[in-house]
């Protein structure tokens, strides 16, 4: 079984300012561990994913994640927000190593920067 | 280029229809997946197939028929059964673990 939580349904920060999303994950399995953006109406993009490699996962425009075993955390950081990071972002766990696993997502946080 | 095609992008669907979401992959993966978005909710799992002519429900699928008779096509039909469908649709598809490619959505209204 896994599950996915996200702190905070709703985060604001300035621009220029750290960003900072939570998610704590529960598996049953070594997990694979994804961020998603969606920007309204549209898809889902994949900003950065955690396959058991390195801990400290780099993705792309600038956001990384690091993968905490310990505290069961993959919280997503941007050093300095910008005006086109406002969006959705969701966290989800697969099960890591097996040929197929389904995607499990937290409930979603949305992001607005401030001028 | 390789991807995911839903359609339409918006469906509006009469009390008491049956409506069919058409969901397409080029991608060549085998695995297909159906997800209901609402506010506040996240994506919850409607269907997921792994194989051709094999599908199995996911934690909503009640309301919710799907098929899989091409590795290219998972269409998703909402029933009449389902009664709160006005909703956000995503289709996925993957290839091994941590490949999931996502369409761009098909927002249904039931007017």
């Amino acid at each position: 079984a896994q599950s996915v939580t996200q702190l905070g349904s709703h985060v604001s920060v300035s621009e220029g300012a750290l960003v900072l999303l939570r998610c704590n994950y529960s598996s049953s399995v070594p997990p694979y561990l994804f961020w998603y953006v969606q920007y309204p109406n549209q898809g889902l993009q994949l900003l950065l994913k955690y396959t058991s490699a390195a801990t400290l996962v780099k993705g792309i425009n600038g956001f990384e994640a690091e993968f905490k075993k310990s505290e069961t955390s993959f919280h997503l950081t941007k050093p300095s927000a910008h005006m086109s990071d406002a969006a959705e972002y969701f966290c989800a766990v697969s099960p890591g190593g097996t040929s197929y696993g389904k995607l499990t997502f937290g409930q979603g946080t949305i992001l607005t920067v401030h001028p | 280029d390789g991807g995911i095609t839903q359609s339409p992008k918006y469906l509006f669907r009469k009390e008491g229809q049956n409506v069919t979401l058409s969901c397409e992959q080029n991608l060549n993966h085998d695995a297909m997946y159906w997800y209901r978005q609402d506010p506040g909710q996240g994506l919850r799992l409607i269907y997921y197939s792994q194989i051709v002519n094999d599908f199995q429900k996911g934690d909503i699928a009640e309301g919710y028929s799907v098929s899989r008779e091409k590795k290219e096509s998972f269409p998703l039909t909402v029933t009449s059964a389902q009664k709160n469908p006005t909703a956000f649709y995503l289709c996925a598809s993957s290839f091994g673990t941590g490949r999931y490619t996502f369409g761009s959505g098909t927002r249904l209204t039931v007017v």
